[in-house]
């Protein structure tokens, strides 16, 4: 397994600003995604970060909108940019460990856009 | 591409009561399929998984599933639930064509009642 932490817990933005969520590994992976999970809702993967290369955004999702980083093997951050309520959602990053396909999550970010 | 049907949104069942949560996919090779819980306000946690094998699979918290390729089912059970038990369900689906990401079901919400 892995434990992954997240920062912030949750956060209440206002409109127009932004704001960067941070993920930390308590050891390297290759493979890292982002999520967003909105109220009520299943996940959908918003990217994949691989250290070393750019993210990978899914089909609905741009660099410009979910800016991701990952300086090493431990660490990655996505970026909420200009936020409006509908981005209010829980955002969650997991990492690949143990098989392919198996994915550990960390406990979220709870963001609320006013 | 491949797509999880989770087709119960809500169940509810009696503490101690048996549980059996569906799950069908479709995809046309082997998948690689998981069963994640989420507790109100937490991060996915996996419960168990299937790569290939014993189609019967065991998993933590007394869970356990089992693989139909006939099918196309990898449904969750429990003998016996406990009041712990109650969050949100949570099928995926990963592919074996080395996207490695995983697609996930829309939930099933499990209340117990006394």
């Amino acid at each position: 397994s892995a434990v992954i932490s997240q920062k912030p817990s949750r956060d209440i933005c206002q409109r127009g600003t932004s704001l960067t969520i941070q993920c930390q590994v308590d050891s390297q992976v290759t493979m890292m995604f982002w999520y967003r999970q909105q109220p009520g809702q299943s996940l959908t993967l918003i990217a994949t970060a691989n250290q070393g290369s750019e993210a990978t955004y899914e089909s609905g999702f741009v660099i410009d909108k979910f800016p991701i980083s990952r300086p090493n093997l431990t660490f990655s951050t996505l970026t909420v940019s200009n936020m409006s309520p509908e981005d209010s959602s829980i955002y969650l990053c997991s990492v690949e460990r143990d098989s392919p396909y198996e994915q550990y999550f960390g406990p979220g970010t709870r963001l609320t856009v006013t | 591409a491949q797509s999880v049907t989770q087709p119960d949104i809500h169940i509810t069942v009696s503490e101690g009561a048996s549980l059996e949560l569906r799950c069908n996919y479709s995809y046309g090779a082997t998948p690689y399929l998981f069963w994640y819980v989420q507790s109100p306000g937490q991060g996915l946690q996996l419960l168990l998984k299937y790569f290939s094998g014993d189609t019967l699979v065991q998993g933590i918290k007394g869970f356990e599933a089992e693989f139909k390729r006939s099918q196309s089912s990898f449904n969750l059970r429990k003998p016996s639930v406990h009041w712990s038990d109650a969050a949100e369900y949570f099928c995926a689906v990963g592919s074996t064509f080395g996207n490695e990401k995983l697609t996930f079901g829309t939930g099933t919400r499990l209340t117990i009642i006394p």
